[in-house]
């Protein structure tokens, strides 16, 4: 059975510091998504990785992929306090299911 | 842009009532999905649906059902609802395998 796990669960961060979240999963698996939610708000697809090695760059938000490690991580540079949410790292199973992790709160202050 | 429309954002039922939350998207898409979620615990999948009249069981599906008789609906159904059912439901839809979940906005369910 998959499991998802990331850390940490709740991150206080100031301003302008770097950060990673880490999402470690169980089984081989070679698609990834992560995720952002805003409180009371739905979730918001912020990338889709799909395949060893692979990276992607949003604004102050990096995602990387390592299959063989079975771990992906999700890098800040310079945060700012509109960064200010929970993420979440997803993983398909081989039943094509999307498993999710429990979510980093992320909380950015002055 | 993708919308996926949960009828209600709150919701509060008695212990017992069968209980059904909606969901319509408006993209075509063939896949749907619902979730709960929970502090702590993430988002756990219910049931999910790759086709019209298709459905298929997630990680948590006792206590519920689901009906898709529409293409754009997707519809949870708490046949008997109990408090351990208080929970976010979040319903999400895409359009192909590899591609992301449009989710909607939810479904706060009280259950007393």
């Amino acid at each position: 059975e998959l499991k998802v796990e990331q850390n940490p669960l709740f991150l206080s961060m100031q301003e302008g510091k770097n950060y990673t979240i880490y999402c470690n999963y169980s089984t081989t698996s070679d698609r990834l998504y992560w995720y952002r939610q805003d409180p009371g708000k739905s979730l918001e697809s912020l990338f889709v990785l799909l395949s060893n090695g692979a990276v992607k760059q949003e604004g102050r938000l990096m995602a990387s992929l390592d299959t063989k490690a079975r771990l992906s991580t999700l890098h800040i540079t310079a945060a700012v306090h509109d960064l200010s949410a929970t993420y979440f790292c997803a993983v398909v199973n081989g039943a094509d299911k999307l498993i999710f992790g429990t979510g980093t709160r992320l909380q950015v202050f002055p | 842009d993708v919308k996926v429309t949960q009828s209600s954002r709150y919701l509060v039922k008695r212990t017992g009532e069968k209980v059904f939350l909606e969901c319509v998207q408006d993209m075509d898409h063939e896949n749907m999905f619902w979730y709960r979620q929970d502090p702590g615990l993430g988002l756990r999948l219910i049931y999910f649906s790759y086709d019209v009249k298709m459905k298929e069981k997630g990680d948590i599906p006792e206590g519920y059902s689901v009906s898709r008789e529409k293409k754009e609906r997707f519809s949870l159904i708490l046949e008997s609802a109990s408090t351990n059912q208080t929970s976010m439901y979040l319903c999400a839809s895409r359009v192909v395998s590899n591609s992301p979940l449009h989710f909607g906005n939810g479904t706060r369910l009280t259950v007393t």
